[in-house]
């Protein structure tokens, strides 16, 4: 089945710095990429939906120069966390549509201390 | 905001049980989906019900759709500890924007040996 790889699934960085999270779909092509954030016991909220080759779109409320998302292949797609901040402490989960329906990264669990 | 409601937020049952959890939604559809979730985890695709459907069942699972009412019902029957998870319901963004997926608040579901 489609599967996609996130990547990492868990990172602790220091205030002020940046963060990459990487999201491949392997065995077919992601034409669109959705990165949703999830506090603890709380639902996913979509942050920003992006198309291979074109800019992201971003969701209201969402700072697009904190949160920069590439997609640059129709394999992988990319989201920076900029000079991140104890705030920006979450779950991040990417999804990709163009396989049969949605699939889930597992999700990176991100502490910025 | 688009997120639909989700209850009960939690629920907790003994192996064996019948395990029900209702959605309501905000904005016209033309299909609803739930997912599974494992603590920390990705989501799990479960079930899509179209708009013009009004019951769909997948082994234990048993969703129904009144769209008069903006609501949705998830029934696992005879549950399982393995069952325990987190279930949300997910909506299209709009009816001509089906590519994002807007969750539901989420039910956290235990279910004890």
């Amino acid at each position: 089945g489609a599967v996609v790889s996130q990547h990492p699934s868990w990172v602790i960085c220091k205030s002020g710095t940046s963060v990459k999270i990487e999201c491949r779909s392997l065995d077919f092509q992601a034409t669109t990429m959705f990165w949703y954030r999830q506090f603890p016991k709380q639902s996913l909220m979509l942050m920003a939906t992006s198309n291979e080759g074109s800019k992201a779109t971003y969701e209201q409320g969402v700072e697009k120069d904190k949160f920069l998302i590439n997609h640059a292949s129709l394999t992988l797609s990319t989201l920076t966390v900029t000079s991140a901040h104890p705030e920006d402490s979450s779950f991040y989960i990417c999804s990709a549509s163009g396989g049969p329906g949605y699939t889930f990264g597992s999700g990176t669990r991100l502490t910025v201390v | 905001s688009q997120q639909g409601e989700e209850d009960p937020q939690a629920l907790s049952i003994q192996e064996g049980e019948n395990a029900t959890m209702n959605c309501s939604y905000k904005t016209s559809i033309n299909n609803l989906q739930w997912y599974r979730q494992n603590s920390g985890r990705g989501l799990v695709h479960l079930i899509l019900i179209r708009s013009n459907e009004r019951e769909k069942h997948s082994g234990r699972l048993r969703v129904t759709l009144d769209t008069s009412k903006k609501s949705s019902s998830l029934l696992i029957t005879a549950s399982r500890a393995a069952d325990t998870a987190s279930y949300f319901c997910a909506t299209p963004g709009s009816l001509y924007n089906t590519d994002k997926l807007i969750f539901g608040t989420g039910t956290r579901l235990q279910v004890f040996p």
